[in-house]
Parts: structure tokens; C-alpha cells; sequence
């Protein structure tokens, strides 16, 4: 079946550093790619998405690319703040003749250090 | 536009008793999916509903029932509540027109602690 891995956390990092969360997929159809993000106390936030190949989803500064060579969609901000500190979920949804169908990864924590 | 809306957003319940929970989705969006929440398990699908038909289902056991309304609000029902269903219950709503991507729209949550 379709599965969404990411990697695990806590990731922690200072202020304006580089951040890249890993995420890999499997997938049988041609699902969209999500990022969405929780923080504390609320539900989750869609952050970027993706819908076919080589796509390039951008939002507040993080940025994801689709890759169907490599079932990649990694995450990446070129420098994060404090307000960055939240879990992050690398998702998948498809249409199956069964109905719609989303699938998360597990989350990866991001603790961001002033 | 107003976002997704649950009540109620805590709940204290006993084992045994059952419990509904309400959802109610961004205006013009019929799908509505739950999902639990737990530290141990992360994010399970429990299922999803469109114009009022229950489309797919998780591996949930028949505790877990929901249905969806003519104006797209959506309930769960959990019945005979047990010590591990505390966890954080999750709706998203979803616009899910031919061509358009299926990014969700989740609710705050109800944070349901079962003593």
C-alpha cells in the first residue's frame, strides 16, 4: 500500500540556520504531495503542496520539490526563525476507486534556538 | 471565509459511555474526513464523507461510526469508549472539484480524555 516516510525528530537548530526535513513516499497512482504544519495546540496547516512531477511548492519561505525519479518531496528553508518551532507532516493524497484517501507520515518535530 | 469549525474542543468522558463529536466544514467544501491523533500512533485516517456518502474507511474498529449532513456537517460517534481512544480528533474539509488538488482544511480539534 501507499506509505509516506519522513525523517525522525526532534530536529533542533539555531536561529537562521538551514533546515531540511526528508520526506520519501510510495505511491501505486499519481498522488499530490503536502506539507502541512502543527503547532502547538492546533490542528494542522496546509504549508505547500505539489500535484504532478518536477512541481515545486513554495510557501513562507519553505520549499519542496516533487520528485517522482527519486519519490522525493523533501522540505527546505534557507534560514528558519523561532516561530518556525512546530511538527511537521509530509502527506499524500490520491483518488482511489475506493474514495479519497490521505496518507501522513509520521511528523518530525523542529525545535528552533534563538 | 470561515475555517473549519469543531465542537466541542475538550471532552471528558468515562469507559463505557459513548461520545459525538461534531464538524463543521469551510462553506462549499462536501468532503469532510476525521482523523485521531495520538503521540504513540500519529495521524490515522478514520474516514471520509462526501455529499453524504461515507467513502473510504480506515482500519478502525465498528465503535467508530460517523455520517455527514445535507449541508456538509459531519458527526463521529464513538460508542463503548475505551482508555486508549484519548487522543486528539482532527476533521479537514476538502473542496475536491475535478482537477483540483486535494489539499485539506483541518479543524482545531477536540481533545477527548477518557477516564
Amino acid at each position: 500500500g501507499d506509505s509516506v516516510t519522513q525523517m525522525e525528530g526532534p530536529v533542533t537548530l539555531s536561529e537562521e540556520a538551514f533546515l531540511t526535513i526528508n520526506c520519501t513516499y510510495t505511491a501505486t497512482g499519481y498522488p499530490s504531495l503536502f506539507w502541512y504544519v502543527q503547532y502547538p495546540g492546533e490542528g494542522l496547516q496546509l504549508l505547500l503542496k505539489a500535484t504532478k512531477a518536477d512541481d515545486k511548492g513554495s510557501n513562507k519561505g519553505f520549499e519542496a520539490t516533487y520528485r517522482k525519479e527519486t519519490t522525493s518531496f523533501h522540505l527546505e528553508k534557507g534560514s528558519v526563525q523561532v516561530s518556525d518551532s512546530a511538527v511537521y507532516f509530509c502527506a499524500l493524497s490520491d483518488m482511489r476507486a475506493g474514495g479519497f484517501k490521505t496518507i501522513f507520515g509520521a511528523g518530525t518535530r523542529l525545535f528552533v534556538k534563538a | 471565509k470561515a475555517g473549519v469549525t469543531q465542537t466541542p474542543r475538550y471532552l471528558i468522558k468515562t469507559r463505557g459511555q459513548q461520545v459525538t463529536l461534531s464538524c463543521s466544514p469551510i462553506s462549499g467544501h462536501r468532503s469532510v474526513s476525521w482523523y485521531q491523533q495520538t503521540p504513540g500512533q500519529g495521524l490515522q485516517f478514520l474516514f471520509e464523507y462526501f455529499s453524504e456518502t461515507q467513502r473510504n474507511k480506515g482500519n478502525f474498529p465498528g465503535r467508530f461510526s460517523g455520517r455527514q449532513f445535507s449541508n456538509s456537517r459531519s458527526e463521529m460517534n464513538v460508542s463503548t469508549l475505551e482508555l486508549g481512544d484519548s487522543a486528539l480528533y482532527l476533521c479537514a474539509s476538502s473542496l475536491q472539484l475535478a482537477g483540483v488538488s486535494y489539499e485539506q482544511y483541518f479543524g482545531p480539534g477536540t481533545r477527548l480524555t477518557v477516564t
